[in-house]
């Protein structure tokens, strides 16, 4: 299994209050990307990474910043949390940007 | 508008048939096409892909077929095992838009 892993793996948090869910690789991927996955959509790109302090958004990003000073490290941030933020989010690594990915177990945020 | 659609929500099959899990998708320009599997509580696991270029993939059990002209895909697993039972889900690949994922497909092998 490749190395990634996603903190916290649950959270249940309030409207209005910030969140940051970390995505870690010990692979040296150069490219990472969130995902959040709802029912009825599949898995949709919130942003993504491919490079240190290089990213670049994906299809859902509203409402979502990230940041990557490290190869290995992947931060997800929700400035203010909205119930339509309730989701199952993935982190995923891949190696050239073109071919397979790898992702993370998820992380499940509930916002009230 | 979804790229790419799986217009089954879910499919049941029997032991040691053949499953057949279909996806369309409207955008000429992507590059390749993957299937994920997924487990309950475990993130997607990559499967099996297809370039742009080819018609079919095989990988042991699992055959990926492209019609380029009618922008449909579909996943072959025989036979099926109980083991199998999970969600896949279809995915297309461009430079311009990275990876789009269907919505998913729940395949059930009943005994």
């Amino acid at each position: 299994d490749a190395g990634i892993t996603q903190s916290p793996r649950h959270k249940v948090t309030e409207t209005g209050t910030p969140v940051t869910l970390r995505c870690h690789q010990t692979e040296n991927h150069r490219y990472m990307y969130w995902y959040r996955q709802d029912p009825g959509h599949g898995l949709r790109l919130i942003h993504y990474s491919y490079g240190v302090k290089d990213t670049d958004k994906g299809e859902v990003s509203d409402g979502y910043s990230v940041s990557r000073s490290k190869t290995e490290d992947f931060l997800l941030t929700l400035e203010s949390a909205t119930s339509s933020q309730t989701s199952v989010y993935f982190c995923a690594i891949s190696a050239r940007g073109d071919n397979e990915q790898f992702f993370g177990p998820g992380t499940r945020l509930t916002v009230l | 508008d979804q790229q790419v659609k799986q217009n089954s929500p879910s499919l049941s099959v029997q032991e040691g048939r053949i499953s057949i899990l279909n996806c369309d998708y409207t955008n000429s320009m992507f590059d390749y096409f993957l299937w994920y599997k997924k487990y309950p509580a475990e993130g997607p696991t990559f499967l099996i892909s297809i370039s742009s270029i080819k018609d079919k993939n095989e990988d042991g059990r699992f055959t990926v077929f492209l019609n380029k002209s009618a922008k449909h895909l579909s996943l072959h697993i025989v036979p099926s095992q109980p083991g199998d039972s999970a969600v896949y889900f279809c995915a297309a690949y461009s430079s311009a838009s990275k990876i789009i994922f269907g919505s998913g497909t729940r395949l059930s092998i009943r005994p």
